[in-house]
């Protein structure tokens, strides 16, 4: 079965700083992983999705990085901001087609 | 184009009622999936659509049940509401191969359940 972790459960850093969201996955049987970030009592906003066969994927100052092998991936956001405050997701399509999610690791950027 | 729509926002219903409810995914996307989110749980998959077909489910009991349209719209029912089934109901619709492509969230329906 699919487990999905994400450390730490929490994060803060003070604004300008580089943030560093970790998610881990036990089965490196997946078709995609796709990060999400959520603000409190909202849907999930779609940031990145990497293909199992990519090792990385850009979108302006996210990039997230996939290393199947290790059951490994990595979003980085540059120069953070106050608007980064949110909780980032990431999940996995396994290999039954499910969408598998972390708990999450909720961020605050302090001015 | 619109993103993913779900109605109602906000539900209160009291132990033993029923409920459903309602997911328009993204035009031309043909999987729908819902998800029951809680503080305590955190997401958890109830069950996926595609093409009007469940393709996979989640470990619910069968008071939580859903189907889909031939235009893609989605509904989710619960039968004899528990308290415990109070929670933010999203769902989210995919492109790609087999709607295995990148998720499209909806803004959810908090139930509560009084």
């Amino acid at each position: 079965k699919q487990e999905v972790t994400q450390i730490p459960a929490a994060l803060s850093v003070p604004e300008g700083e580089n943030l560093v969201l970790n998610c881990s996955f036990t089965d490196s049987a997946i078709y995609n992983l796709q990060w999400f970030r959520q603000d409190p009592g909202k849907g999930l906003t779609s940031l990145l999705l990497i293909q199992s066969s990519q090792r990385e994927q850009t979108s302006g100052r996210l990039n997230a990085s996939l290393d199947k092998s290790s059951g490994r991936s990595t979003l980085y956001i540059a120069a953070s901001q106050p608007g980064d405050s949110a909780t980032y997701l990431c999940a996995v399509r396994d290999s039954w087609g499910k969408l598998q999610f972390g708990a999450g690791t909720q961020v605050v950027v302090t001015p | 184009k619109a993103g993913v729509t779900q109605t109602p926002r906000y539900l209160i219903k009291t132990r033993g009622q029923q409920v459903t409810l309602s997911c328009s995914p993204i035009s031309g996307h043909r999987s729908v999936s819902w998800y029951q989110q809680t503080p305590g749980q955190g997401l958890q998959f109830l069950f996926e659509y595609f093409s009007e077909t469940q393709r996979n489910k989640g470990n619910f009991p069968g008071r939580f049940s859903g189907r889909q349209f031939s235009n893609s719209r989605s509904e989710m029912n619960v039968s004899t509401l528990e308290l415990g089934d109070s929670a933010l109901y999203l769902c989210a619709s995919g492109l790609g191969t087999g709607g295995y492509g990148e998720q499209f969230f909806g803004p959810g329906t908090r139930l509560t359940v009084l």
